[in-house]
């Protein structure tokens, strides 16, 4: 049959504003998470992870939130700038080695 | 010290024919990762070798296939192409791929199937 693309959810902020991406996962084993940022035409880049024991984790203008109870992971990015558009992807592992399961995306647009 | 490296950029093949493509992971790690990403599918993992060994495996068909050597650097093969694997084909390498073993990408082979 036709193959239909993932419908990216899109997130459109202006230059200056906080951002807040969201990401439900689905494996209640997964222990750690990570965020990646993706640019057109490269490969995805490590943003910030955070392990399970822990439910929030801050870098440079980044915060990751953890909510176990309802499975649930955002990434808040402060003060939002026009190099920051891109999609982000959370990412799960459940103790499998080196195996991540990617969730569909967000595509972040900032409005100079 | 240098990223994850990935060749070729490009590459485009017909149908029935096979492909390797190649990562050379950051210096130290052992962990090679492999993924495909789709407008359709989204990223999706393939396989994971670590010491030469495959040690996680996706659900995808045995005409995907890989290995690791022992400089860590490993290749990824499809045999039998379809158009379906049309995609951009990233690796990723880590220290160990244990849990909280950051994984790095690379820039990703972009294969187009005729």
């Amino acid at each position: 049959g036709e193959s239909v693309g993932l419908h990216l959810p899109t997130l459109s902020v202006q230059e200056g504003d906080n951002s807040i991406i969201n990401c439900a996962y689905s494996n209640s084993a997964s222990d750690y998470f990570i965020w990646y940022k993706q640019e057109s035409g490269k490969g995805p880049q490590f943003i910030i992870d955070i392990r399970s024991n822990m439910d929030k984790r801050q870098g440079q203008r980044v915060t990751v939130l953890l909510n176990k109870t309802v499975k649930h992971l955002s990434l808040q990015i402060a003060a939002t700038q026009p190099g920051d558009s891109a999609v982000y992807f959370c990412a799960e592992n459940d103790n499998q080695g080196g195996k991540l399961i990617f969730g569909q995306g967000t595509e972040l647009s900032v409005k100079p | 010290k240098a990223g994850v490296t990935q060749t070729p950029r490009y590459l485009i093949k017909t149908r029935g024919q096979q492909v390797t493509l190649s990562c050379s992971p950051i210096s130290g790690h052992r962990s090679v990762s492999w993924y495909q990403q789709t407008p359709g599918q989204g990223l999706q993992f393939l396989f994971e070798y670590f010491s030469e060994t495959q040690r996680n495996k996706g659900n995808f068909p045995g005409r995907f296939s890989g290995r690791q050597f022992s400089n860590s650097r490993s290749e990824m093969n499809v045999s039998t192409l379809e158009l379906g694997d049309s995609a951009l084909y990233l690796c990723a390498s880590s220290f160990s791929g244990d849990r909280g073993g950051t994984q790095y990408f690379g820039p990703g082979t972009r294969l187009l199937v005729l």
